[in-house]
């Protein structure tokens, strides 16, 4: 069964300085990766998703995740953070489509990401 | 309205009351989902309507009954909860392609729901 673990629950990092989430992953087959971000008191918003081709995806708000498929990892990363990145952060994966995959997503626990001023 | 709505977006219900969360989606998908969200605990799928039909129950206790009327509505009828079933309650949609899509969920703010 597919899984996808996140090691940390609490992130604190320097506003400016880079950030790091991670996640790492454990599916049959090619994964279908994804991240959200949850603000206080809202729904969880898009940020990115890994699919196929280049290991490294951009997404909104300035954040990237490198795809690792020898470490099964897909972290998160932003070059500098700022306060407003403060939030729950989520890593999900699903199978790909075919082969009777659904479209169920599978979440991790979640990481809280603290930027501190 | 855009996205995805939700309403209430709190709900106070005693164990013996029966009430309904509602969830529209205004983005022209075809699958619904609905997910529990407890603190310290993974997102937990509960439901998945595919073309309004359901797809997945992922093990949900009765007292939770969802309802699809057509592929941009959705309802949660609740009855005779649990306090443990405390929790914020959240809907999502994607364009769902049977064999070629991967569309990313589109979520909706949660409805915030206590059990006394």
């Amino acid at each position: 069964a597919q899984s996808v673990a996140q090691p940390e629950d609490q992130v604190n990092v320097a506003e400016g300085n880079p950030l790091t989430v991670k996640c790492t992953y454990s599916v049959s087959g090619n994964p279908y990766l994804f991240w959200y971000v949850q603000y206080p008191n809202r729904g969880l918003q898009f940020l990115l998703k890994y699919i196929t081709g280049d290991n490294l995806v951009k997404g909104s708000y300035g954040f990237e995740a490198e795809f690792n498929k020898s470490q099964t990892s897909f972290h998160l990363k932003k070059p500098s953070a700022l306060v407003s990145d403060s939030a729950l952060y989520f890593c999900a994966v699903r199978d790909p489509p075919g082969g009777g995959a659904t479209n169920k997503l599978i979440f991790g626990t979640g990481t809280l990401l603290a930027v501190q001023p | 309205e855009t996205g995805v709505t939700q309403t209430p977006r709190h709900l106070v219900m005693g164990m013996t009351n029966k009430k309904s969360l509602k969830c529209e989606q205004h983005l022209g998908h075809n699958a619904m989902y609905w997910y529990k969200q407890s603190a310290k605990k993974p997102l937990e799928l509960m439901f998945v309507y595919n073309f309004k039909e359901q797809t997945e129950n992922n093990s949900v206790p009765s007292r939770f009954s969802p309802e699809c009327p057509n592929s941009s509505h959705l309802f949660l009828h609740l009855h005779t909860l649990q306090p443990e079933d405390s929790a914020l309650y959240l809907c999502a949609s994607s364009q769902h392609e049977f064999g070629t899509s991967y569309w990313e969920q589109f979520f909706g703010p949660g409805t915030r729901l206590t059990v006394l």
